[in-house]
């Protein structure tokens, strides 16, 4: 498809066990956001990639977050020892090079559930 | 206190008004502003990008921002029960590099 692809689409998992999420940019964009959502809650940055350059990880929560991206392509979020409070939609959203007239494209997500 | 504000609704109106939803923000180096539509289990989808203080209008929809309140609005005239989603406003300081920071959104919905 020509969207940003996320899978899977609805995770539960339990308490202590790690999660990957994946995520598959539209072909050629250069930039790569994961944000996550919590209910009722904006969007809250996580990672950004761009290019080559050193990933932005300021966003993420605590050191059991991680996300690399190979190839300048497909990117995969890790969780590791979930905890109930990181239950969330995990979404991630690539864009074309230059400045923000790019729009953004958002996938549709990946529910967590960490029961 | 959040840098972005934005009060949650539910916003119910019925269809054919006009729909004001508004965000209000504290960091003044904001300089780019969006507004995002988020149907329910979906992804936000960009509705309006405007750089600086001033009006932008697209179809029924109008985005308006006042950088010397810190405040922006979306309009959105000739509502339809289509329009019935959440209505994020998003910022940002520069062009690229970083990301945006969200309000946490507004719930519309259109009656019929």
């Amino acid at each position: 498809g020509a969207g940003v692809s996320q899978s899977p689409s609805n995770k539960v998992t339990e308490k202590g066990k790690d999660v990957e999420l994946r995520c598959d940019p539209i072909s050629g964009h250069t930039a790569l956001y994961w944000y996550r959502q919590s209910l009722g809650q904006g969007l809250e940055f996580l990672i950004y990639f761009q290019g080559n350059s050193a990933p932005d990880k300021s966003g993420l929560p605590s050191d059991r977050f991680s996300a690399e991206r190979t190839g300048g392509s497909v990117s995969t979020l890790t969780i590791q020892r979930t905890q109930q409070e990181d239950s969330a939609v995990y979404l991630c959203a690539s864009r074309n090079s230059g400045g923000f007239g790019n729009t953004i494209y958002f996938g549709e997500g990946s529910w967590l559930t960490v029961v | 206190q959040k840098e972005v504000e934005q009060d949650p609704g539910p916003l119910s109106v019925p269809e054919g008004a006009i729909v004001s939803l508004n965000c209000t923000y504290s960091n003044s180096a904001f300089q780019y502003f969006m507004w995002y539509r988020q149907y329910s289990r979906k992804g936000p989808e960009l509705l309006m990008y405007t750089y600086s203080s001033g009006n932008k209008e697209d179809g029924r929809f109008t985005a308006q921002v006042d950088k010397s309140s810190k405040y922006i609005s979306l309009f959105i005239r000739d509502s339809q029960p289509s329009d019935s989603a959440t209505y994020l406003c998003a910022m940002s300081m520069d062009t690229g590099r970083r990301a945006l920071t969200f309000g946490s959104g507004t719930r519309l919905q259109v009656q019929p």
